[in-house]
């Protein structure tokens, strides 16, 4: 069982719909990163987060420590947000466990 | 200000060999974290290099080391050389510590064992 599971593992969408990706995990984590990554392989990092939740742009990612459980929304999506999104977490012993990343399409 | 080099972008070598990789991060960067990514594994976190001093490292064979220069600059090594170890090899810098610090990635390095 993977400590990170990330849910859809693919998701298609109409441009303009709103998008929610969720991370959950099965061990304690004190932080965690959104990454996007771009099918010629460039990765972004989006947001890092320890507690509540951060805005940038359309996108907005929340985390709740207590329980063990991350969202990222897009609003108003748009097919430039294609990519797989990747959300690495810190457990206490500074180890990084990683989903298996979603696979977003956004369909004109 | 530049972002984050990796230097082969490409790299072919056979079976038993060993490579070396390079990460050059962005200026005033100090920590330099390397990843692997394979279609069947996906991301996995190699090892993290702050000052000069490895910090974190994740659970791969000794095959695999690092070592990180004084001007942050890092190279990632890779001895007898498997087919397994077919990826891409992606580094990240940050400010910080990475795992505190947003990391900015490199394009990676695509690794090709034969």
């Amino acid at each position: 069982k993977n400590e990170v599971e990330q849910s859809p593992q693919n998701l298609t969408a109409q441009e303009g719909e709103f998008i929610t990706i969720n991370c959950s995990y099965s061990v304690g984590i004190s932080a965690l990163h959104w990454l996007q990554q771009h099918p010629g392989g460039g990765i972004v990092s989006l947001f890092m987060l320890s507690s509540g939740k951060k805005k940038h742009g359309r996108l907005i990612a929340t985390i709740n420590i207590q329980e063990k459980h991350s969202s990222l929304h897009i609003t108003a999506s748009h097919p430039r947000d294609s990519a797989v999104y990747i959300c690495p977490s810190l457990v206490p012993s500074n180890q990084f466990y990683f989903g298996t990343g979603t696979s977003l399409t956004v369909i004109p | 200000k530049a972002g984050v080099t990796q230097t082969p972008r490409y790299l072919i070598k056979t079976r038993g060999q060993q490579v070396t990789l390079s990460c050059s991060p962005i200026s005033g960067h100090r920590s330099v974290s390397w990843y692997q990514q394979t279609p069947g594994q996906g991301l996995q976190f190699l090892f993290e290099y702050f000052s000069e001093t490895q910090r974190n490292k994740g659970n791969f064979p000794g095959r695999f080391s690092g070592r990180q220069f004084s001007n942050s600059r890092s190279e990632m090594n890779v001895s007898t050389l498997e087919l397994g170890d077919s990826a891409l090899y992606l580094c990240a810098s940050s400010l910080a510590e990475g795992s505190t610090d947003t990391q900015y990635f490199g394009p990676g390095t695509r690794l090709t064992v034969l």
